[in-house]
Protein backbone atom coordinates (compact mmCIF):
# COMPACT_ATOMS: atom_id res chain seq x y z
CA UNK A 1 0.00 0.00 0.00
CA UNK A 2 2.01 2.93 -1.73
CA UNK A 3 -0.72 5.82 -0.07
CA UNK A 4 -2.24 7.99 -2.16
CA UNK A 5 -0.03 10.41 -4.16
CA UNK A 6 -0.56 14.02 -5.14
CA UNK A 7 2.06 15.99 -7.54
CA UNK A 8 2.71 19.40 -7.29
CA UNK A 9 2.93 19.28 -3.09
CA UNK A 10 2.79 23.07 -4.03
CA UNK A 11 2.44 25.40 -6.40
CA UNK A 12 2.57 29.25 -7.02
CA UNK A 13 0.96 30.70 -10.03
CA UNK A 14 -0.19 33.89 -11.20
CA UNK A 15 -3.94 35.56 -11.52
CA UNK A 16 -5.08 34.21 -14.45
CA UNK A 17 -2.84 31.27 -15.70
CA UNK A 18 -4.11 27.64 -16.09
CA UNK A 19 -2.82 24.81 -13.19
CA UNK A 20 -3.43 21.28 -13.49
CA UNK A 21 -2.87 18.85 -10.31
CA UNK A 22 -2.56 14.90 -10.42
CA UNK A 23 -3.64 12.25 -7.92
CA UNK A 24 -3.08 8.49 -8.07
CA UNK A 25 -4.65 6.94 -5.58
CA UNK A 26 -4.42 3.57 -3.87
CA UNK A 27 -4.25 1.43 -7.14
CA UNK A 28 -7.39 -1.18 -5.97
CA UNK A 29 -9.39 1.94 -5.13
CA UNK A 30 -12.10 2.18 -7.06
CA UNK A 31 -13.53 6.06 -6.05
CA UNK A 32 -11.66 9.01 -5.70
CA UNK A 33 -12.43 12.21 -4.56
CA UNK A 34 -11.44 15.47 -4.45
CA UNK A 35 -11.67 18.05 -1.51
CA UNK A 36 -10.16 21.95 -1.06
CA UNK A 37 -9.04 23.32 2.51
CA UNK A 38 -8.58 26.37 2.91
CA UNK A 39 -7.09 28.26 6.29
CA UNK A 40 -9.15 27.55 9.63
CA UNK A 41 -11.79 25.29 7.63
CA UNK A 42 -12.47 21.70 7.18
CA UNK A 43 -12.08 19.97 3.74
CA UNK A 44 -15.14 20.85 1.77
CA UNK A 45 -16.10 18.21 -0.83
CA UNK A 46 -15.04 19.36 -4.76
CA UNK A 47 -16.15 16.21 -6.90
CA UNK A 48 -16.25 12.14 -7.06
CA UNK A 49 -15.53 9.50 -9.17
CA UNK A 50 -16.20 5.97 -9.58
CA UNK A 51 -13.75 4.07 -11.34
CA UNK A 52 -13.86 6.63 -14.60
CA UNK A 53 -17.68 8.14 -14.20
CA UNK A 54 -17.84 11.46 -12.44
CA UNK A 55 -21.14 10.90 -10.31
CA UNK A 56 -20.84 14.07 -8.43
CA UNK A 57 -19.95 17.87 -8.26
CA UNK A 58 -20.38 20.82 -5.85
CA UNK A 59 -21.74 23.69 -6.46
CA UNK A 60 -18.52 24.73 -5.57
CA UNK A 61 -16.86 23.80 -8.35
CA UNK A 62 -17.50 26.55 -11.04
CA UNK A 63 -17.09 26.17 -14.67
CA UNK A 64 -13.35 27.02 -14.08
CA UNK A 65 -13.10 23.64 -12.78
CA UNK A 66 -12.69 20.33 -14.24
CA UNK A 67 -11.83 16.86 -13.34
CA UNK A 68 -10.92 14.08 -15.17
CA UNK A 69 -10.50 10.46 -14.21
CA UNK A 70 -9.90 8.76 -17.87
CA UNK A 71 -9.03 4.95 -17.31
CA UNK A 72 -10.44 4.55 -13.61
CA UNK A 73 -7.05 5.28 -12.44
CA UNK A 74 -5.13 8.69 -11.79
CA UNK A 75 -7.59 11.47 -12.09
CA UNK A 76 -6.52 15.50 -12.63
CA UNK A 77 -7.91 18.23 -11.64
CA UNK A 78 -7.78 21.30 -13.80
CA UNK A 79 -8.25 25.36 -13.05
CA UNK A 80 -8.85 27.48 -15.50
CA UNK A 81 -7.79 31.25 -15.53
CA UNK A 82 -6.93 30.96 -11.49
CA UNK A 83 -8.40 33.55 -9.05
CA UNK A 84 -6.55 34.75 -5.45
CA UNK A 85 -9.62 32.93 -4.05
CA UNK A 86 -8.79 29.75 -5.35
CA UNK A 87 -5.59 29.55 -3.08
CA UNK A 88 -6.11 26.37 -0.65
CA UNK A 89 -4.83 22.88 -0.06
CA UNK A 90 -6.43 20.53 -2.73
CA UNK A 91 -6.68 17.49 -1.33
CA UNK A 92 -7.03 14.01 -3.24
CA UNK A 93 -9.28 10.64 -1.41
CA UNK A 94 -9.55 7.43 -2.59
CA UNK A 95 -11.63 4.52 -1.29
CA UNK A 96 -13.07 0.78 -2.11
CA UNK A 97 -16.79 -0.02 -2.39
CA UNK A 98 -17.51 -3.89 -2.52
CA UNK A 99 -21.12 -4.66 -2.51
CA UNK A 100 -23.38 -1.67 -0.09
CA UNK A 101 -20.41 -0.55 2.13
CA UNK A 102 -17.61 1.71 1.42
CA UNK A 103 -14.07 1.89 3.10
CA UNK A 104 -12.95 5.35 4.99
CA UNK A 105 -11.29 8.23 2.97
CA UNK A 106 -7.68 7.70 2.52
CA UNK A 107 -6.19 10.98 1.56
CA UNK A 108 -3.10 11.94 0.21
CA UNK A 109 -0.84 15.40 1.42
CA UNK A 110 -2.56 17.71 -0.64
CA UNK A 111 -1.35 20.22 -3.05
CA UNK A 112 -1.32 23.77 -1.58
CA UNK A 113 -1.93 26.11 -4.23
CA UNK A 114 -1.15 29.86 -4.06
CA UNK A 115 -2.29 32.30 -6.66
CA UNK A 116 -0.82 36.03 -6.54
CA UNK B 1 -24.61 27.05 6.61
CA UNK B 2 -21.68 24.63 8.32
CA UNK B 3 -24.18 21.33 8.98
CA UNK B 4 -21.04 19.78 11.26
CA UNK B 5 -20.02 21.99 13.76
CA UNK B 6 -16.79 21.83 16.53
CA UNK B 7 -17.45 24.49 18.82
CA UNK B 8 -13.97 24.28 20.41
CA UNK B 9 -10.53 25.56 17.96
CA UNK B 10 -8.39 24.30 20.71
CA UNK B 11 -7.93 21.60 23.42
CA UNK B 12 -4.89 21.52 25.56
CA UNK B 13 -4.85 18.19 27.67
CA UNK B 14 -1.71 17.08 30.29
CA UNK B 15 -0.34 13.52 29.33
CA UNK B 16 -2.05 10.58 30.78
CA UNK B 17 -5.08 12.58 31.26
CA UNK B 18 -8.40 12.03 29.19
CA UNK B 19 -8.83 14.41 26.12
CA UNK B 20 -12.68 14.86 24.81
CA UNK B 21 -13.66 16.43 21.64
CA UNK B 22 -17.47 17.55 20.46
CA UNK B 23 -19.22 17.93 17.76
CA UNK B 24 -22.18 18.65 16.99
CA UNK B 25 -24.40 18.36 13.91
CA UNK B 26 -27.67 19.87 12.12
CA UNK B 27 -28.25 17.19 9.15
CA UNK B 28 -30.74 14.42 10.06
CA UNK B 29 -30.03 12.31 7.05
CA UNK B 30 -26.38 11.72 8.59
CA UNK B 31 -26.20 8.68 9.36
CA UNK B 32 -22.35 7.61 9.67
CA UNK B 33 -20.11 9.83 11.33
CA UNK B 34 -16.25 10.01 11.12
CA UNK B 35 -13.18 10.98 13.35
CA UNK B 36 -9.91 12.07 11.30
CA UNK B 37 -6.26 12.75 12.65
CA UNK B 38 -4.15 15.54 10.96
CA UNK B 39 -0.72 16.52 11.28
CA UNK B 40 0.73 19.45 9.81
CA UNK B 41 1.97 18.92 6.22
CA UNK B 42 -0.13 15.72 5.83
CA UNK B 43 -3.76 14.71 4.70
CA UNK B 44 -6.22 13.37 7.09
CA UNK B 45 -6.07 9.98 8.41
CA UNK B 46 -8.84 8.20 9.70
CA UNK B 47 -9.23 7.14 13.57
CA UNK B 48 -12.34 5.86 13.91
CA UNK B 49 -16.75 5.62 12.76
CA UNK B 50 -19.69 5.12 14.32
CA UNK B 51 -22.94 4.13 12.34
CA UNK B 52 -25.95 6.01 13.36
CA UNK B 53 -27.49 2.33 14.41
CA UNK B 54 -24.93 2.71 17.12
CA UNK B 55 -24.38 4.93 20.60
CA UNK B 56 -20.73 3.95 21.00
CA UNK B 57 -17.82 2.59 19.54
CA UNK B 58 -14.64 1.86 20.84
CA UNK B 59 -11.06 1.24 19.35
CA UNK B 60 -7.99 1.16 21.68
CA UNK B 61 -7.51 4.28 23.14
CA UNK B 62 -10.32 5.91 21.12
CA UNK B 63 -13.64 5.98 21.84
CA UNK B 64 -16.30 7.65 19.89
CA UNK B 65 -20.38 8.72 21.31
CA UNK B 66 -23.30 9.15 19.19
CA UNK B 67 -26.23 11.13 20.75
CA UNK B 68 -28.56 11.15 17.64
CA UNK B 69 -31.04 12.70 20.12
CA UNK B 70 -29.05 15.80 20.90
CA UNK B 71 -27.36 15.64 17.07
CA UNK B 72 -24.18 14.88 19.04
CA UNK B 73 -20.76 12.90 19.03
CA UNK B 74 -17.62 13.13 21.07
CA UNK B 75 -14.29 11.69 21.15
CA UNK B 76 -12.90 10.12 23.98
CA UNK B 77 -8.98 9.41 23.83
CA UNK B 78 -7.57 7.70 27.31
CA UNK B 79 -5.02 8.02 28.22
CA UNK B 80 -3.73 11.00 25.91
CA UNK B 81 -0.07 10.69 24.69
CA UNK B 82 2.38 13.60 23.01
CA UNK B 83 1.69 11.95 20.02
CA UNK B 84 -2.28 12.73 20.29
CA UNK B 85 -1.37 15.72 19.25
CA UNK B 86 -3.26 16.98 15.97
CA UNK B 87 -5.89 18.34 14.45
CA UNK B 88 -9.16 16.51 14.56
CA UNK B 89 -11.64 16.47 12.58
CA UNK B 90 -15.43 15.07 13.02
CA UNK B 91 -16.94 14.51 9.54
CA UNK B 92 -20.35 13.11 8.88
CA UNK B 93 -22.23 11.30 6.05
CA UNK B 94 -25.60 10.21 4.98
CA UNK B 95 -27.01 7.33 2.74
CA UNK B 96 -24.63 4.79 4.90
CA UNK B 97 -21.48 5.76 2.64
CA UNK B 98 -19.14 8.11 1.94
CA UNK B 99 -19.83 9.26 -1.23
CA UNK B 100 -19.83 13.47 0.02
CA UNK B 101 -18.41 13.61 3.88
CA UNK B 102 -19.26 16.75 5.29
CA UNK B 103 -16.09 17.80 7.92
CA UNK B 104 -16.05 19.99 10.40
CA UNK B 105 -13.64 22.86 10.89
CA UNK B 106 -11.76 20.80 13.30
CA UNK B 107 -10.31 21.07 16.98
CA UNK B 108 -6.25 21.33 17.26
CA UNK B 109 -5.97 19.48 20.53
CA UNK B 110 -2.43 19.68 22.26
CA UNK B 111 -1.07 17.38 24.72
CA UNK B 112 1.49 18.21 27.27
CA UNK B 113 3.95 16.11 28.40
Amino acid sequence: DTGVSQNPRHKITKRGQNVTFRCDPISEHNRLYWYRQTLGQGPEFLTYFQNEAQLEKSRLLSDRFSAERPKGSFSTLEIQRTEQGDSAMYLCASSQTWGGDNSPLHFGNGTRLTVT
Amino acid sequence: DQQVKQNSPSLSVQEGRISILNCDYTNSMFDYFLWYKKYPAEGPTFLISISSIKDKNEDGRFTVFLNKSAKHLSLHIVPSQPGDSAVYFCAASDSGGYQKVTFGTGTKLQVIP
